[in-house]
């Protein structure tokens, strides 16, 4: 079975500073997708950024980027010039490429609540 | 985006009564869609797994007869509570997916059985 582990319970970045979540998944499969959700205090999942495996260029999404490292497992968040709206829980989650058995859950990691300073 | 809706956002209600909490996709048609739980601080637990006009696939430990999942179309996905108890009481959050990958959740309800 796929596990995520977020080994950051809580973390902390000033305001405009650079701050990087980190996550590491463990699977058997060569083909899956990871993703990160941020849910703010509105509670209301967010999608931040997806990755497909079989890509070997890390995605962008504006002042979000991730480090992408497959053989280690490893799916870190980078989040570039924090904003105070930026402040939330931020999940990690794994999706197994087929649809089979596992009808595509998502699996999620246990979060990180991320603080701004202003 | 694709837009999910969940009614209501909260609700209360007393032990032993039954509470339904719906699951819209407002502008799109969802083939899969799932019911979470959260707890206060915790991540979010996977309850079932429904497709439209098929029986629900629950996770184990989660009671089907407790809570009962009707997907009734591809817009609408229903989760009652039967026989509420406090323990119930929890943050429910349903998820739709168009397409291979995409998901989108709704803004969920909070449970609080008194």
């Amino acid at each position: 079975a796929q596990t995520v582990t977020q080994s950051q319970p809580e973390m902390s970045v000033q305001e405009a500073e650079t701050v990087t979540l980190s996550c590491t998944y463990d699977t058997s499969e060569s083909d899956y997708y990871l993703f990160w959700y941020k849910q703010p205090p509105s509670r209301q999942m967010i999608l931040v950024i997806r990755q497909e495996a079989y890509k070997q260029q890390n995605a962008t999404e504006n002042r979000f980027s991730v480090n992408f490292q497959k053989a280690a497992k490893s799916f870190s968040l980078k989040i570039s010039d924090s904003q105070l709206g930026d402040a939330a829980m931020y999940f990690c989650a794994y999706r197994s490429y087929e649809f089979r058995g596992s009808q595509g859950n998502l699996i999620f990691g246990k979060g990180t609540k991320l603080s701004v300073k202003p | 985006g694709a837009v999910v809706s969940q009614h209501p956002s909260w609700v209360i209600c007393k032990s032993g009564t039954s509470v339904k909490i719906e699951c819209r996709s407002l502008d799109f048609q969802a083939t899969t869609m799932f019911w979470y739980r959260q707890f206060p601080k915790q991540s979010l637990m996977l309850m079932a797994t429904s497709n439209e006009g098929s029986k629900a696939t629950y996770e184990q430990g989660v009671e089907k007869d407790k809570f009962l999942i009707n997907h009734a179309s591809l817009t609408l996905s229903t989760l009652t509570v039967t026989s509420a108890h406090p323990e119930d009481s929890s943050f429910y959050i349903c998820s739709a997916r168009v397409g291979y990958y995409e998901q989108y959740f709704g803004p969920g309800t909070r449970l609080t059985v008194t």
